[in-house]
């Protein structure tokens, strides 16, 4: 049971141009979204986040964007630059209880070309 | 000065085996995880520790036990190990209260012969 879905394996960018990378969900508890990069022999780190209550987060480079009743997040990377060649985590979490425990997605290769 | 940090990063053991990992944060934070992410990639969460309680544990079997001493380490005992725990086990650790941001561990690739 699959609540948090990256369908794209890999995703290959030139370097200057936009990397898009898609993530949904199918849980509608779910109020806090989380974006985490990996690189080999390393453990994820956190990139980005947000809530519910938003539909666009912006940190320099990376924005993230939600559509709710579309049960859809992205991350938009502008310009993409070769060492953002990771993999990406999308990960959601349901408040309550300061719980906070994400669930993942099985991540989105991203490889950008110079 | 490693935030959270995993021992060994590798383990290569035979069936039947018991093994631990260890994990040590000095983040000062309250809760602490063991996620485990297996052939398909997935991170799934197996535990979840806040101030020495277990709060949360996602049907894993009871083979998996987790040992907090403190609140800054929370090691994950193995017994009985099978082919099918062959995974990378990784440790992480984030405020009770916080904003749900998890710091991770290194990861440990433990191969199961």
């Amino acid at each position: 049971d699959q609540q948090v879905k990256q369908n794209s394996p890999s995703l290959s960018v030139q370097e200057g141009r936009i990397s898009i990378l898609n993530c949904d969900y199918t849980n509608s508890m779910f109020d806090y979204f989380l974006w985490y990069k990996k690189y080999p022999a390393e453990g994820p780190t956190f990139l980005i986040s947000i809530s519910s209550i938003k539909d666009k987060n912006e940190d320099g480079r990376f924005t993230v964007f939600l559509n709710k009743s579309a049960k859809h997040l992205s991350l938009h990377i502008v310009p993409s630059q070769p060492g953002d060649s990771a993999v990406y985590f999308c990960a959601a979490s349901a408040g309550g209880g300061g719980s906070y425990i994400p669930t993942f997605g099985r991540g989105t290769s991203l490889i950008v070309h110079p | 000065d490693t935030a959270v940090s995993q021992t060994p990063k590798y383990l290569v053991t035979q069936m039947g085996n018991d093994k631990s990992i260890k994990c040590e944060q000095n983040l000062g934070h309250d809760t602490m995880y063991w996620y485990k992410q297996d052939s398909k990639k997935f991170l799934k969460i197996m535990f979840s520790y806040n101030n020495k309680e277990l709060i949360i544990n996602e049907t894993v079997p009871n083979r998996f036990s987790p040992k907090s001493p403190d609140k800054a380490h929370l090691n994950l005992h193995i017994n009985s190990l099978e082919l099918g725990d062959s995974a990378v086990y990784f440790c992480a650790s984030s405020q009770v209260q916080g904003s749900g941001e998890l710091f991770f561990g290194e990861g440990s690739r433990l191969t199961v012969l």
